[in-house]
């Protein structure tokens, strides 16, 4: 999945345990996001970060932080997870390819599948 | 509130079929649209991107519509294949909002048989 790999790509838990979820990516791309994806539900945006150390929050924040301390990982954390948060999450990060518009293509990972009981 | 509909739900065809996917958006003001595929299991997919002023875009077997003034688009699929079996995702990118500004339909699901 050009270069973005998610670990792990399965996971069960229990509620109030925390978890983290990393993203590493080989391709020194600047943006990169973190998306759930639900049942009934559009892939929606947790967090985002532009570079090292920034990051900024999406529509569905709460209940997740994320860091950023080397371009190439970006870690999602639940810090007390709780069976809202069961989902698959996407790694995505913008860049890797241009369509002839100029338009930076979003290149997704394979996915982090949560379950939490 | 920026939303994207695709219709169908779901949809299963025959092997050689063709088959047409329905993506209306609210989304305003519009920069792009895209359409993704995404394999049970996998992340989506980039198949094409289109800006506002263009009307019609291929990649191979698949062809995408856009009709900015209705905000519709539709994405055509010619001599489909069991490998088509996905889902479908539309994607509208707006200008105005925080993020990367991207609206995800809920998608289509396609099956092909034989």
């Amino acid at each position: 999945d050009a270069g973005i790999t998610q670990s792990p790509r399965h996971k069960v838990t229990e509620t109030g345990t925390p978890v983290t979820l990393r993203c590493h990516q080989t391709e020194n791309h600047r943006y990169m996001y973190w998306y759930r994806q639900d049942p009934g539900h559009g892939l929606r945006l947790i967090h985002y970060s532009y570079g090292v150390k920034d990051t900024d929050k999406g529509e569905v924040s709460d209940g997740y932080s994320v860091s950023r301390s080397k371009t190439e990982d970006f870690l999602l954390t639940l810090e007390s997870a709780t069976s809202s948060q069961t989902s698959v999450y996407f790694c995505a990060i913008k860049g890797g390819e241009r369509e002839s518009s100029g338009a930076n293509v979003l290149t997704f990972g394979a996915g982090s599948r949560l379950t939490v009981l | 509130k920026n939303q994207v509909e695709q219709s169908p739900q779901s949809l299963i065809i025959l092997e050689g079929k063709n088959c047409t996917l329905q993506c209306n958006y609210t989304v305003s003001p519009f920069s792009n649209l895209r359409w993704y595929k995404q394999d049970t299991g996998r992340g989506p997919v980039s198949l094409t991107i289109m800006t506002f002023s263009e009307n019609t875009k291929s990649n191979g077997r698949y062809t995408a519509t856009l009709d900015a003034d209705t905000k519709q688009s539709s994405l055509h699929i010619t001599a489909s294949q069991l490998s088509d079996s996905a889902s479908y995702i539309c994607v509208v990118r707006g200008l105005r909002g925080g993020g990367n500004k991207l609206t995800f339909g809920t998608g289509t699901q396609l099956k092909v048989e034989l």
